[in-house]
């Protein structure tokens, strides 16, 4: 079955730094899915990306997935405060079953 | 604001009590799930709705009863629980099953429960 890892696990910045986390698949990433969590709260979508190569942006916050579709980055420009939360990846699993998540990224910004 | 509803949004019960989590959406999506989630850990997922009938069932204990009666609504009915059964329980909705690759899921805010 496809597995996902994250990391870093969890990640400190200042307030203005650019950080990245990367999500790699034991598979071939058909469709990467990027979410963002606050603690106790439901998962916000972010973005999806489905070809190799292919990169979008959401306000600061930029996700690619390279040529091979095996691994997947998420890279946050100037963060801010409000950017802290838990970062997961996902994924479409064997045969379209069981949409799979990463184990996430713990973000926290210090102003 | 999130377009999928989950109520309530706490939920303490004690092992003998029978409860429901209730789940809405009005996107059109025809293929709705049930995500439980422990503190820091991803969501796992439970059960998987498609076009109202049950498509997925993750080996969940039968303490834990789903049931779809439209395409808008998802209910999880829970009884007998134990205290382990606390954690974060997700609803999601995505536009079609059968093309989930193209489909992202959208999440509730989800109920906490706490199982005394």
């Amino acid at each position: 079955s496809q597995e996902l890892e994250q990391s870093p696990q969890s990640l400190i910045v200042q307030e203005g730094k650019n950080l990245t986390i990367n999500c790699t698949s034991s598979k071939t990433l058909y469709g990467l899915y990027w979410y963002k969590q606050k603690y106790g709260e439901g998962l916000i979508f972010l973005m999806m990306l489905q070809k190799g190569g292919e990169e979008k942006s959401h306000e600061k916050i930029t996700a690619k997935l390279d040529e091979k579709k095996q691994q997947s980055s998420l890279h946050i420009t100037a963060s801010q405060p409000s950017h802290a939360g838990i970062y997961l990846c996902g994924a479409d699993g064997d045969y379209g079953q069981n949409f799979v998540f990463g184990p996430g990224t713990r973000l926290s910004v210090l102003p | 604001d999130t377009e999928v509803t989950q109520t309530p949004k706490h939920l303490v019960m004690g092992m003998t009590n029978k409860k429901s989590l209730k789940c809405e959406q009005h996107m059109g999506h025809r293929a709705m799930y049930w995500y439980k989630q422990k503190a820091k850990k991803p969501p796992e997922l439970m059960f998987v709705y498609s076009y109202e009938k049950l498509s997925i069932n993750e080996s969940v204990p039968s303490r834990f009863s789903p049931e779809c009666p439209n395409s808008s609504l998802l209910n999880l009915h829970l009884h007998a629980l134990q205290p382990e059964d606390s954690a974060l329980y997700l609803c999601a909705s995505s536009q079609d099953r059968g093309s989930i690759r193209n489909s992202p899921l959208h999440f509730g805010n989800g109920t906490r429960l706490t199982v005394t």
